[in-house]
């Protein structure tokens, strides 16, 4: 089994849809979780970090559930420029990052 | 201002060479490491330093060598290079307990 795995996608949705994405891990130690954003040729850079209690930033919402070991993510409102591929990223107590292997999204006007 | 640089950007090379790839990060992060992002997009951990002391290192071939000659400093030296090498390197850096910030990363083709 992976250590964090995700949707495989591709999402392709309308602007304005509202998308989510959903990503387990496997390691229960795990201690901090984060959405990365990455763009075509581009290196990932941090979205959001997920809260316990779940956050919300703008358009996008992030849940985590520790005893079901699963993150999520919620984008409302779908804008052209949220096209990219979402990685979900799991810390463990070793300060290591342990990717997925990412959901393609892209919004079509 | 960039946090974190690596050279070079673009890398082709004949199979067999050894190369290097350098990365520096400017925001007093006390740990640095290095990831591959193979042809299906999967970024895969390769080392980790913390304070010039090697952390993690994953199943990773020897023929890959990384080097710490200071905090803000993580290089990346390949020996005998092969075709299945070929692939995006980024390197990062973090002080815990915060995330991660990137470098650009550095698209390596081996021929």
């Amino acid at each position: 089994r992976k250590e964090v795995e995700q949707d495989p996608g591709p999402f392709n949705v309308p602007e304005g849809a509202t998308v989510a994405f959903n990503c387990t891990y496997s390691n229960s130690a795990s201690q901090s979780f984060f959405w990365y954003r990455q763009d075509c040729r581009k290196e990932p850079k941090l979205l959001m970090s997920v809260y316990s209690s779940g956050n919300e930033d703008g358009r996008f919402t992030a849940q985590l559930n520790r005893a079901s070991q699963y993150i999520s993510l919620l984008i409302r409102d779908s804008k052209l420029s949220d096209s990219a591929t979402y990685l979900c990223v799991v810390k463990g107590n070793n300060n290591d990052m342990r990717f997925g292997a990412g959901t393609r999204l892209t919004v079509k006007p | 201002d960039t946090a974190v640089s690596q050279t070079p950007k673009y890398l082709v090379t004949q199979m067999g060479n050894d190369k290097s790839i350098k990365c520096e990060q400017n925001l007093g992060h006390d740990t640095m490491y290095w990831y591959k992002q193979d042809s299906k997009k999967f970024l895969k951990i390769m080392f980790s330093y913390n304070n010039k002391e090697l952390i993690i290192n994953e199943t990773v071939p020897n023929r890959f060598s990384p080097k710490s000659p200071d905090k803000a400093h993580l290089n990346l030296h390949i020996n005998s290079l092969e075709l299945g090498d070929s692939a995006v390197y980024f390197c990062a850096s973090s002080h815990y307990p915060s995330f991660f910030y990137f470098g650009p990363g550095t698209r390596l083709l081996v021929l």
